[in-house]
């Protein structure tokens, strides 16, 4: 069934420093995808969206490529801040408006 | 615009009782779906309203019900409920033009503990 898998955290890491986050997917047809983020204590919001393969999302420095071939969408930064601390979930939609996220992926910045 | 907006921001509930949650959608959005996030986990899907109906239900009993009401805005009610029901309930709004690609909008959630 649909599903998707997004690499399991903590993931911490140092101010500046490089960050990635898998995710793939397993889904019907030709889904759109995305990057929503949680901030402590808030709802989801939309980080980035690819929606037809080899689009590139980006926003505030994150970047994602939608790679059919691998049925991946893997999340980057370049420089991260203590401030890009959160939640990170990987999303597609597919058939219909419903959405289907992966597990999440808490990232921890530190100064 | 104020955005997605929910109420109440937190409850508690004892076993067994039943709850409703309230979610008004973004200006301009015409289908609300409702998501359940337990803790540490990811949101899953449990029903979508366009028109008034219900257009598309997730894995969940049918102690889960919704209403939407004709301004849009949406109703999610739990009966019976379980400890198991304990969880951060989202609400999102989307239009339905080009609903394929087009984001969803979230509130900021009803955080729901069964005592």
């Amino acid at each position: 069934g649909d599903s998707v898998t997004q690499m399991e955290g903590p993931v911490t890491l140092s101010e500046e420093a490089f960050l990635t986050i898998n995710c793939t997917y397993t889904a019907t047809g030709y889904p759109s995808l995305f990057w929503y983020v949680q901030y402590p204590g808030e709802g989801l919001q939309l980080l980035l969206k690819a929606t037809k393969a080899d689009d590139k999302g980006s926003n505030k420095g994150f970047e994602a490529t939608y790679r059919k071939e691998t049925t991946s969408f893997h999340l980057e930064k370049g420089s991260v801040q203590v401030s890009d601390s959160a939640v990170y979930f990987c999303a597609f939609k597919a058939a219909g408006n419903k959405l289907t996220f992966g597990g999440g992926t808490r990232v921890l910045v530190k100064p | 615009d104020a955005g997605v907006t929910q109420s109440p921001t937190h409850l508690i509930k004892t076993r067994g009782q039943q709850v409703t949650l309230r979610c008004s959608p973004k200006s301009g959005h015409d289908t609300v779906s409702w998501y359940q996030q337990a803790l540490g986990q990811g949101p899953q899907f449990i029903f979508q309203y366009y028109e008034e109906e219900e257009r598309q239900r997730g894995n969940f009993p049918d102690r889960f019900s919704g209403h939407q009401f004709p301004n849009y805005s949406s109703e999610l009610n739990v009966n019976a409920l379980l400890l198991g029901d304990s969880a951060l309930y989202l609400c999102a709004s989307s239009p339905e033009l080009d609903r394929s690609n087009t984001e969803a909008f979230f509130g900021q959630g009803t955080r729901l503990t069964v005592v």
